[in-house]
């Protein structure tokens, strides 16, 4: 069974520009996770979709982001425009059921953001 | 802010050592703590978790929860220089997990 895939592993883009990342989940899993870690941070989440619903965006730092999951599959995530300060890796992750203290939460393999 | 702490090391142990990694937490209300492991440049991977005070054992791991003192640790018997990776707390809030930075540890042959 594929485990959670991003897309693309690595991004340089300038400043001002627009950044488009991609998750795809584990199949089945209605529960998909952004969170983000930059230099020397902790990783910190930025929201919750179930399904195609938005559960919880309270990490979302502004409103130079935007995510969707349109049919409740894969997920988008766009910056726009991108700042200095959204260099970083970008995860994704996903599970079963949300508030179990057993479920697992599985990450992909990260999305590596550069901004010059 | 609730958060979770812990020491970003390296921590350094000779194979066959235990390794204890430890991270405290600010929420008393917490009730769900995570640790996993990341290798260098891939993805985080979960080891265990616990929701019970008390220890929890899975193989050569060990997780320790004091909910009294908010203090989550994890050790490692018998490390290997393959266990060599940052291992990173977390703690449940809802359906999102809360980070700590990570430890990175260093198992020498």
């Amino acid at each position: 069974e594929a485990g959670v895939t991003q897309f693309p592993s690595h991004s340089v883009i300038e400043k001002g520009q627009t950044v488009t990342l991609r998750c795809d989940p584990i199949s089945g899993h209605d529960n998909l996770y952004w969170y983000r870690r930059v230099m020397g941070k902790e990783i910190k989440f930025l929201l919750h979709f179930v399904k195609e619903s938005k559960q919880d965006e309270s990490g979302m730092p502004n409103n130079r982001f935007l995510a969707e999951r349109t049919g409740g599959t894969y997920s988008t995530l766009k910056v726009q425009p991108a700042e200095l300060e959204d260099s970083g890796v970008y995860f994704c992750a996903s599970s079963q059921v949300p508030g179990q203290s057993d479920n697992e939460q599985f990450f992909g393999p990260g999305t590596r953001l550069t901004v010059l | 802010q609730k958060e979770v702490e812990q020491n970003s090391g390296p921590l350094s142990v000779p194979e066959g050592a235990i390794a204890s990694l430890n991270c405290t937490y600010s929420d008393r209300g917490s009730q769900s703590f995570f640790w996993y492991r990341q290798y260098s440049g891939k993805s985080p991977e979960l080891i265990m978790f616990i929701y019970s005070n008390g220890d929890k054992e899975d193989g050569r791991f060990t997780a320790q929860l004091n909910k009294a003192s908010q203090y989550v640790s994890l050790l490692i018997r018998d490390s290997q220089p393959s266990d060599s990776a940052t291992y990173l707390c977390a703690v449940r809030e809802g359906g999102k997990l809360i980070f700590g930075q990570g430890t990175e540890l260093s198992v020498k042959p």
